[in-house]
């Protein structure tokens, strides 16, 4: 099984909702990654988590809450968003998250905010 | 800052027509360059990784050269299911980042 699972695909909410995405992967990988995507723009690094720690937080928003419960699945919670927060959201895996691993990508989440 | 360039931004070919992408980039301590394809509305999957200058990959019509400062993906030969956008990254430094370019929307036409 190579496959990382995202959902929901795609969610609408309201600027004073709270919503959560899920991803999960069984491949043994240890760490895994949030990114953002906008249309036409290359994905942005959110956050890492390695071993279930979180080792990078790219100055995201407090809006913006990762958990990683255990080794295969990662969360992504959000709250009171903005409507420039509507994107693409893609969560990825690697083996450890060292030098030169190639990343395993889902599908993403379409998330529009209105 | 790692920067990372791609050229051109959309590339419009024939069947068969063979072209290059480039991605040239700015990096202190290259750890690796990868190239992924992404498809509309899809994550990106994995194509390649190069380490060093000079090294080169293959895999079916797509082959990747590296060279210290820049990158080539070459097609050779495309088919229209090729069509789809090739995204360049680069790892460098604090090595759990990897930093993409804005990628390159490549459309073969039959």
């Amino acid at each position: 099984d190579t496959e990382v699972t995202q959902t929901p695909k795609h969610l609408v909410m309201g600027m004073t909702n709270k919503k959560s995405l899920k991803c999960e992967q069984h491949m043994g990988h240890r760490a895994m990654y949030w990114y953002k995507q906008k249309a036409k723009k290359p994905p942005e690094l959110m956050f890492v988590y390695s071993y279930e720690k979180l080792s990078i937080n790219e100055s995201v928003p407090s809006r913006f809450s990762p958990e990683c419960p255990n080794s295969s699945l990662l969360n992504l919670h959000l709250h009171a968003l903005q409507p420039e927060d509507s994107a693409l959201y893609l969560c990825a895996s690697s083996r450890e998250g060292g030098s030169n691993e190639k990343l395993f990508f889902g599908s993403g989440t379409q998330l529009s905010v209105l | 800052e790692d920067q990372v360039t791609q050229s051109p931004e959309a590339l419009r070919l024939q069947e068969g027509e063979s072209s290059s992408l480039n991605c040239s980039y700015t990096v202190s301590g290259l750890r690796g360059l990868f190239w992924y394809r992404q498809d509309p509305g899809k994550g990106p999957e994995f194509l390649f990784t190069l380490y060093s200058a000079g090294e080169e990959k293959e895999k079916e019509r797509l082959k990747a050269t590296l060279t210290k400062k820049e990158s080539f993906l070459h097609i050779t030969a495309p088919k229209p299911e090729d069509s789809a956008t090739y995204l360049c990254a680069v790892q460098a430094g604090g090595y759990q980042k990897v930093t993409f370019g804005i990628g390159t929307k490549l459309q073969v036409i039959p």
